[in-house]
């Protein structure tokens, strides 16, 4: 297995631009969460997803749209980037559990910086 | 809402030292309780867990024992090694363990 996959891992963009930051997981979990990661502030929930067609948002989601077509695929879009959204962002998958509390697993992360 | 407060960062100890970083946490419920670990340019793993009041988790001789009445999760190791040296992240679950809040993380820095 892969495991959680995430590409690119580094991208620079100018202000104004959008992307999308893939993650790919082959281990048929059905939660998918995308975080960020700003220097003393840990990780920040921007969108999670409990299954495919299901998405929710989390503590930071201005900005930032998210779709899940597919288990194995949680794309996170940035519509129109801003500096404020410069970050480290990591994708996260959990298999749930009846009564929950299970392990999620981290990608590697994307390095964004926006001009 | 929910939270976790960590210790701040960064901690400098000498090979074989004793470590705790302290953790404590507002929740409603019983959430489940985390540690992860994060190593320079890697995406975080998870070291230890707990989910239940006085369940100690324990991985790679670190361990953190789930104290509700205390509302803490601190992490120990009796002997650090320079490969400890990362960034530790405590974290607490939602009950479908779907959403994690974390804690800003304590750097860790174990020099020989």
């Amino acid at each position: 297995n892969a495991g959680v996959t995430q590409t690119p891992k580094f991208q620079v963009l100018k202000t104004g631009q959008s992307m999308t930051l893939q993650c790919a997981q082959d281990m048929n979990h059905e939660y998918m969460s995308w975080y960020r990661q700003d220097p003393g502030m840990g990780l920040r929930l921007i969108h999670y997803s409990v299954g495919a067609g299901i998405t929710d948002q989390g503590e930071v989601p201005n900005g930032y749209n998210v779709s899940r077509s597919t288990t194995e695929d949680f794309p996170l879009r940035l519509l129109s980037a801003a500096p404020s959204q410069t970050s480290v962002y990591f994708c996260a998958s959990t298999p749930p559990t009846a009564g929950g509390y299970n392990e999620q697993f981290f990608g590697p992360g994307t390095r964004l910086t926006v001009l | 809402g929910d939270s976790v407060t960590q210790m701040e960062g960064p901690v400098t100890l000498s090979e074989e030292a004793f470590l705790t970083i302290n953790c404590t946490y507002t929740a409603t419920g019983y959430p489940s309780l985390f540690w992860y670990v994060q190593y320079p340019g890697e995406g975080l793993q998870l070291l230890l867990k707990a989910t239940k009041a006085d369940d100690k988790g324990s991985n790679k001789g670190f361990e953190a024992t789930y104290r509700k009445e205390t509302t803490s999760f601190h992490l120990e190791k009796g002997s650090v090694q320079v490969s400890d040296s990362a960034v530790y992240f405590c974290a607490l679950s939602d009950r479908l363990g779907g959403k994690l809040i974390f804690g800003q993380g304590t750097e860790l820095s174990v020099k020989p």
